[in-house]
């Protein structure tokens, strides 16, 4: 079945500064590629998604971009905020299913 | 619309005790998943359904039990608590838009500890 990993799982910047979390997924058949912020205490909310016939994707100070050959995937925020930090998942879910394999999670803190 | 809720919020059990954790949502969707959320560990699929009727396994079915009578409630049961099943549990529901994948929307979470 798929696995995703996630890195870093802890990852410190200055307010202002960008911030890169990678993923990477097994199943090359994996199509959907959605990345959640969650704040303490709540639950996870999407920030972006890509599926596999993009490579890049981009909302303001956010973007994902999507390698199929490498099977990797990541994060990108610039111009961080204090209000970025929470914790940020990635996912992969395979073609022809409903199913959302999930990275560990990365820890990103954005410090003032 | 309420979106996504989850019953109990909080929940203390004994080791072998049973319980259900509720999951309604009122969107209509079609999709709907538990997960469980562990430190270090991520969000884990436990089960998900893609419809009435029609339930499978995720990754980490092994002490639970669902089932999907109705597109709207979606319950997660446990049959004997063990302290391993301490942990955040997270339903989330989705529904395809011409046959695409569309995002996941998330209850607010239970959370158990198991004694």
């Amino acid at each position: 079945g798929e696995n995703v990993e996630q890195h870093p799982s802890t990852l410190s910047v200055q307010e202002g500064d960008s911030a890169v979390i990678k993923c990477t997924y097994s199943d090359s058949a994996s199509n959907y590629f959605p990345w959640y912020k969650q704040e303490l205490g709540k639950r996870p909310q999407l920030i972006i998604d890509i599926r596999s016939n993009v490579g890049e994707k981009k909302d303001q100070r956010i973007a994902v971009t999507l390698n199929k050959t490498a099977k990797h995937f990541s994060l990108h925020i610039t111009e961080t905020q204090p209000e970025d930090s929470a914790v940020y998942f990635c996912a992969a879910s395979p073609a022809g299913t409903y199913k959302y394999i999930f990275g560990t999670g990365t820890r990103l803190k954005v410090l003032a | 619309n309420a979106g996504v809720t989850q019953t109990p919020k909080f929940q203390v059990l004994k080791t072998g005790q049973s319980m259900t954790l509720q999951c309604a949502q009122d969107m209509n969707h079609e999709y709907m998943s538990w997960y469980r959320q562990d430190p270090g560990m991520g969000l884990r699929l436990i089960h998900y359904s893609v419809g009435a009727g029609i339930t499978d396994q995720g990754e980490v079915p092994n002490g639970y039990n669902v089932s999907r009578s109705t597109t709207e409630d979606f319950p997660l049961r446990l049959l004997s608590a063990a302290p391993s099943q301490t942990s955040v549990y997270f339903c989330a529901s989705s529904t395809p838009t011409s046959g695409r994948k569309e995002i996941q929307y998330f209850g607010p979470g239970t959370r158990l500890l198991v004694l």
